[in-house]
């Protein structure tokens, strides 16, 4: 089975534009999650979804979005850029519940300039 | 917000020495895990305990997890340099559904 697909990999953007990062969770694979994490900060979750429904929030601004397909595939979607917004953006999926294990990709390291 | 603390934050052994580490938590729990990061990746899931447990074993990993306490210890034996890496423990409350509360992570160095 494919891992989960993040894309893309790296990304540069500056300060006031948006941005759309896309996750493939593994086939089967129902919810997905989305971290952002930076090194002071550690891993800060920004949003779940199962099946199409975002079913747990975070404490982001609301210019942090996210939604699902029916294919399970996730986009997060970061509108007006700021400096703090640069991080690596880390998704996850699980089968039903994140509270269960949890299958990373590897990231998009985003820079914002 | 971060509900696991690790410690120590930073750990330097040498290669073949064993490497403990430990996780504290606030709330009830249904679930600990352990995940490691290598640098600038994402993170791979090692180990989950369930709170009616123990202790576990995977290979040269050890968890015990102690509910009373709220704490939770991850041993990795005989330790390699491909085990470098940050170790992050992350649990599912029973009260947050949908979401795992992480610690801030252990960064593990194993000298040659």
């Amino acid at each position: 089975k494919a891992g989960v697909t993040q894309t893309p990999r790296y990304l540069i953007k500056t300060r006031g534009q948006q941005v759309t990062l896309s996750c493939s969770p593994i086939s089967g694979h129902r919810s997905v999650s989305w971290y952002q994490q930076t090194p002071g900060q550690g891993l800060q979750f920004l949003f779940e979804y199962f099946s199409e429904t975002q079913r747990n929030k975070g404490n982001f601004p609301g210019r942090f979005s996210g939604r699902q397909f029916s294919n399970s595939r996730s986009e997060m979607n970061v509108s007006t850029l700021e400096l703090g917004d640069s991080a690596l953006y880390l998704c996850a999926s699980s089968l039903l519940s994140p509270n269960e294990k949890l299958f990373f990709g590897s990231g998009t390291q985003l820079s914002v300039l | 917000s971060q509900q696991g603390e690790e410690d120590p934050q930073a750990l330097s052994i040498q290669e073949g020495e064993n490497a403990t580490m430990n996780c504290s938590y606030k709330t009830s729990i249904n679930n600990l895990q352990w995940y490691r990061q290598n640098s600038g990746r994402g993170l791979v899931h090692l180990i989950l305990i369930r709170s009616n447990e123990r202790e576990k074993h995977s290979g040269r990993l050890r968890v015990t997890l102690d509910t009373s306490k709220k704490s939770s210890s991850l041993l990795i034996t005989a330790s390699r340099a491909a085990d470098t890496a940050s170790y992050f423990c992350a649990t599912a409350s029973m009260d947050s559904n949908y979401q795992l509360i992480w610690g801030a992570g252990t960064k593990l160095i194993i000298k040659p």
